[in-house]
């Protein structure tokens, strides 16, 4: 199954910047998603990635907070705009590998201060 | 849309005893489905799936998972619990003719007693 590279691994970032997580996956890939899991929470999908095409977002997250890049078959970033306390998460990017299962990456652990 | 619940948020078990957590979906077809577990720190690892066929799935560390359509269900099971079994665990579904995106129960919180 494809391995994902996700880093940064955990950061910490102040009000108002922004933070871009990138995953590289080693092997081309026609769909990437990226999840928010918040403290304590479920995995929530922010949005699906599709190369050559802009991104599909779910209900609640919009791109100009949650920008995507999806340059190639193989890699994608996630940025978190504006940040505030409450984008404090792990966001996990994912791929759908052969035989329909999901690989995740092993999250980026975003604390807001 | 396809969904997915867990009713139990959290459960103990002691070490060496068997354990059920349980999943029910909600879809109008036969979904695909999966169970993941999230140790503390750590990523998602899968444990088994289901697409079709015989439903008694087989997965990995010895877990195993039944899916009943008449119930709407597919609880993950094993009979014997040891204490590296204390994770999150998630069930998951994925619609097999749509966006194929994952879509999560809530989770559910193992402990181990010793």
């Amino acid at each position: 199954s494809a391995v994902i590279s996700q880093k940064p691994s955990r950061d910490i970032c102040q009000r108002g910047t922004s933070l871009t997580i990138q995953c590289q996956v080693d092997s081309q890939v026609t769909m990437m998603f990226w999840y928010r899991q918040q403290p304590g929470q479920s995995l929530t999908l922010i949005a699906t990635a599709n190369q050559g095409s802009e991104a599909t977002y779910e209900s609640g997250f919009v791109i100009d907070k949650f920008p995507i890049s999806r340059p190639n078959l193989t890699f994608s970033t996630l940025t978190v705009s504006n940040m505030s306390p409450e984008d404090s998460s792990i966001y996990l990017c994912s791929v759908m590998t052969g035989g329909g299962g999901y690989t995740f990456g092993s999250g980026t652990r975003l604390t807001v201060v | 849309a396809q969904s997915v619940t867990q009713p139990d948020i959290h459960i103990t078990v002691s070490e060496g005893a068997s354990l059920e957590l349980r999943c029910n979906y909600s879809y109008g077809a036969t979904p695909y489905l999966f169970w993941y577990v999230q140790s503390p720190g750590q990523g998602l690892q899968l444990l088994l799936k289901y697409f079709s066929g015989d439903t008694l799935v087989q997965g990995i560390k010895g877990f195993e998972a039944e899916f009943k359509r008449s119930q709407s269900s597919f609880n993950l099971r094993k009979p014997s619990v040891h204490w590296s079994d204390a994770a999150e665990y998630f069930c998951a579904t994925s619609n097999p003719q749509g966006a194929q995106k994952l879509v999560f129960g809530q989770g559910t919180r193992l402990t181990i007693n010793p």
